[in-house]
């Protein structure tokens, strides 16, 4: 089975950037999608096929995928982006999988 | 703008199904695959697997044996039921929209807690 692997916390401080990883093996072969939770909200898709920013997601948030690693990273960091971030690919082996979450702090 | 909304008695008896309903508003249900997806209270996201609108499905591996989905294009809705459950399935459970191949989630309901429990 495929196996998304995520840091479980990552803190940073406002105005700073964040990154958050998602390990997978050869995952630049995949497609990678981000979603971004906040406290008792459903998850909201802030990244799509790598790179891609849905509308309405602020262009401080990118994402690169490469090797066996994808990453989102949040340039200029505020305190509403403090949430769970979820990476998700659709792999042969597993159909959908998620990584286990990080929770980003602004510190 | 389309919107989903599941629906769930709460609370359901260890050995007993669990019954949800995803009703889509404000669109068609055609063309699109919909998703499950759970929760468990403080933990990740688990995918529990989709219907196509013509019924077709695709189910977790982990699930397969107890899990089963179904599809109302009439009244725009669509279902999931999980038998034999145990406290293992309490979670926030999620529906969700997909489309063909990789293509993410881009829209999902607001989620419902199923707390299984004697």
């Amino acid at each position: 089975s495929y196996v998304l692997t995520q840091p479980p916390s990552v803190s940073v401080a406002p105005g700073r950037t964040a990154r958050i990883s998602c390990g997978g093996n050869n995952i630049g072969d995949e497609s990678v999608h981000w979603y971004q939770q906040k406290p008792g909200q459903a998850p909201l898709l802030v990244i799509y096929y790598d790179t891609d920013r849905p509308s309405g997601v602020p262009e401080r948030f990118s994402g690169s995928n490469s090797g066996n690693t994808a990453t989102l990273t949040i340039s200029r960091v505020e305190a509403g982006d403090e949430a769970d971030y979820y990476c998700q690919v659709w792999h042969s082996s597993t159909d959908w999988v998620f990584g286990g979450g990080t929770k980003l702090t602004v510190l | 703008q389309m919107q989903l909304q599941e629906s769930s008695p709460g609370l359901v008896k260890p050995s007993e199904t669990l019954s949800l309903t995803c009703n889509v508003s404000g669109g068609s249900i055609s063309g699109f695959y919909w998703n499950w997806i759970r929760q468990p209270p403080g933990k990740g996201l688990e995918w529990l697997g989709y219907i196509y609108y013509s019924g077709s499905t695709n189910y977790s591996p982990s699930l397969k044996s107890r899990i089963t989905m179904a599809v109302d294009t009439s009244k725009n809705l669509f279902s999931l039921s999980l038998t034999s459950v145990t406290t293992s399935d309490t979670a926030f459970y999620y529906c969700a929209r997909g489309r063909a191949g990789t293509y993410p989630f881009d829209l999902w309901g607001q989620g419902t807690l199923v707390t299984v429990s004697s």
